[in-house]
Formats: structure tokens, sequence, C-alpha cells
């Protein structure tokens, strides 16, 4: 089963730029499009990056995605408390008819 | 406004057998394909099945597949899972999620609890 693997913890202070790095071990996923979740502590999660880089309404502008090959990132600037989550990749897995999530990111504002 | 809520959560003993819903309200139903994602207590989400437009494409995770059993019922709205021989390793909050295709999910429950313990 293909994974999607991301940096366990990422953490700055209010105003920092953060990345969160997310591959994938499978070269099937490198052809699909990426997406990002976010889920603050004991909430659902919430869609926050689809198509590698296209934000849904609502979603402010210092989140922004990127991908190249089989990896992609995700990008906070001016890092706000309210950020302070737990964030997720996920791509559909042509091979596995379903999705993948990445491990997840922890997100620490200091 | 676009609303899911999951339901049928509980406490049941291994091998034993549960019946999540998911109620749809605020978009057209029949348009979209409808995913439970779970999550186990302090782990990751994972992915468990999805149900398409008019249920004639269903795909379950190995980890449930031949378990579990997705459905939906257009008239109440509603999409079913029913979990049987459930496991310990079964024990997650249970969400379901509006599918937009190739991964994106654009609305989710709340979810709902299930336990699995003796």
């Amino acid at each position: 089963q293909s994974v999607l693997t991301q940096s366990p913890s990422v953490s700055g202070t209010p105003g920092q730029r953060v990345t969160i790095s997310c591959s994938s071990s499978s070269s099937n996923i490198g052809s699909e499009t990426l997406n990002w979740y976010q889920q603050v502590p004991g909430t659902a999660p919430k869609l926050l990056i689809y198509s590698n880089n296209q934000r849904p309404s609502g979603v402010p502008d210092r989140f922004s995605g990127s991908k190249s090959g089989t990896s992609a990132s995700l990008a906070i600037s001016g890092l706000q408390s309210e950020d302070e989550a737990d964030y997720y990749c996920a791509a559909w897995d042509d091979r596995l008819n379903g999705y993948v999530f990445g491990t997840g990111t922890k997100v620490t504002v200091l | 406004q676009v609303l899911l809520v999951e339901s049928g959560g509980g406490l049941v003993k291994p091998g034993g057998s549960l019946r999540l819903s998911c109620a749809a309200s605020g978009f057209t139903f029949t348009q979209y394909y409808i995913t439970w994602i779970r999550q186990a207590p302090g782990r990751g989400l994972e992915w468990v099945s999805y149900t398409s437009t008019s249920s004639t494409f269903a795909n379950y995770a190995d980890s449930v597949k031949g378990r579990f059993t997705i459905s939906r019922d257009t008239a109440k709205r509603s999409v079913y899972l029913q979990m049987n021989s459930l496991r310990v390793e079964d024990t997650a909050v249970y969400y379901c999620a509006r599918d937009l295709g190739l991964g994106v999910l654009d609305a989710w429950g709340k979810g709902t609890t299930v336990t699995v313990s003796s």
C-alpha cells in the first residue's frame, strides 16, 4: 500500500513561516493531485488545500500548497496561534482504488 | 449549509456488529460520492470506504474488506456503514465526508465513536 510520509512535527513563533512536507513512496501518487487537511484537536478535519495549490473559499491566503513529482509541501506564512493543529496530506491512489492519507504533522505555535 | 451528521457509534464486543449512519442535508445528495474515514485514538486518518452517487461503485480499505458494507438510501439522504466481525483495532472515531473525487473531501461530519472492547 502506498504511504505518504510527513515530518512528524514543526513549530514556529507567531508571524513566522513554516513548511510541512509530504512525500510518496509510490510512483502512482506522482500523477495525482495532493490535498491538505487541517485538524484542530477535538474537531473534525477540514479541507485546507485541494488540487495541490487551490484554497477553498474561506481559507486564508497565508496557507499555500505546492507539488513536484512525488513530493508536496504546505506552507503557512504569518503563523497564528489558531494554526496550531494537525495537518494531513491526502491523495487518490489508482492501484488501491481508494484514498491514502499522510502520517500527519503536528504544528505547534510557540 | 452542507451538513453531515453521523450516528450509531457505541461500545461493542469483539466479533459484534454495528451500523453507522450518515445523514446529509444542504446539498443535492444524489450528485455526490460519500466517503467514510476513521481515526483511532491518538492516530492519524485512515480511509475506510466510499460509495458512488448511485451506489454502483464502492470500495473498501483492505483492513475492513469483507467485514464492512457501505450503502446509501436516496429517499432518506443517508449513507450507512454496516460493520461486522468487529475487532479491537476498529476502535476509532468514524467520520463521513462529502467526496468531490481525487481525494477532495470538502465537508465532514463531527464523527461518531466506535469502541470495540470486551
